[in-house]
């Protein structure tokens, strides 16, 4: 069975600095998909960025980029230019290719302070 | 385009009380799931349906769990009898497809989801 880990329960930023939140995974799989949400306070979840595991080019959303380290079984996000918005719990998840389920496999989470 | 909604945001009962989640999804969404995060836990899957059928619900934790999507449209969760760690916060998602390919086809989209407090 797939697994996500989150080591870092929470983080600390200033604004306009760079923050990395790191992301690993188990998985047996060769083809996956590997995904950030973003959970701003009181607020619905929302998709940051996505990265299909057979891309070797990582994925970059705006101020969002990822580090994904496939031999390593490692995704990290990093927020440049952090904004005040930008604090929220982060999820980071996991989708196996093929097959009918859509089922995400999230990680327990990093919860991100941006300090003014 | 109105996004996923889901009923009630707070849910406060007693051990033993039954409980029953609403959530709609986007329209035209075939796909709808349950997800559950226990308190400083991840969040997991419960189940998924395609319109009116279950197609996984291998997340689901015991049979004091129902989950309906009568007519393919809004879902129900219900707990009966309610324990005290079902407490938790219950979310839907819905998305367009569930098929091989075409991520941004399966994008799923999040409810604000329903905070249950079993006393």
């Amino acid at each position: 069975a797939q697994t996500v880990t989150q080591s870092q329960p929470e983080m600390s930023v200033q604004e306009a600095e760079t923050v990395t939140l790191s992301c690993t995974y188990d998985t047996s799989e060769s083809d996956y998909y590997l995904f950030w949400y973003k959970q701003p306070p009181s607020r619905q979840m929302i998709l940051v960025i996505r990265q299909e595991a057979y891309k070797q080019q990582n994925a970059t959303e705006n101020r969002f980029s990822v580090n994904f380290q496939k031999a390593a079984k490692s995704f990290s996000l990093k927020i440049s230019d952090s904004q005040l918005g930008d604090a929220a719990m982060y999820f980071c998840a996991y989708r196996s290719v093929g097959g009918a389920t859509n089922k995400l496999i999230f990680g327990t989470g990093t919860l991100l302070a941006v300090q003014p | 385009e109105a996004g996923v909604t889901q009923f009630p945001s707070h849910s406060v009962i007693e051990k033993g009380q039954t409980v029953t989640l609403r959530c709609d999804p986007i329209s035209g969404h075939d796909n709808l799931y349950w997800y559950r995060r226990v308190m400083g836990k991840e969040i997991k899957f419960l189940l998924h349906f395609v319109k009116e059928s279950k197609q996984d619900e291998s997340g689901m934790p015991n049979n004091r769990f129902l989950a309906e999507r009568t007519g393919g449209t809004y879902s129900t969760l219900k707990v009966q009898p309610a324990e005290l760690e079902d407490s938790g916060v219950y979310f839907c998602a819905s998305s367009r497809g569930s098929g091989y390919r075409g991520t941004r086809y399966n994008e799923q989209f999040f409810g604000p989801g329903t905070r249950l407090t079993v006393l």
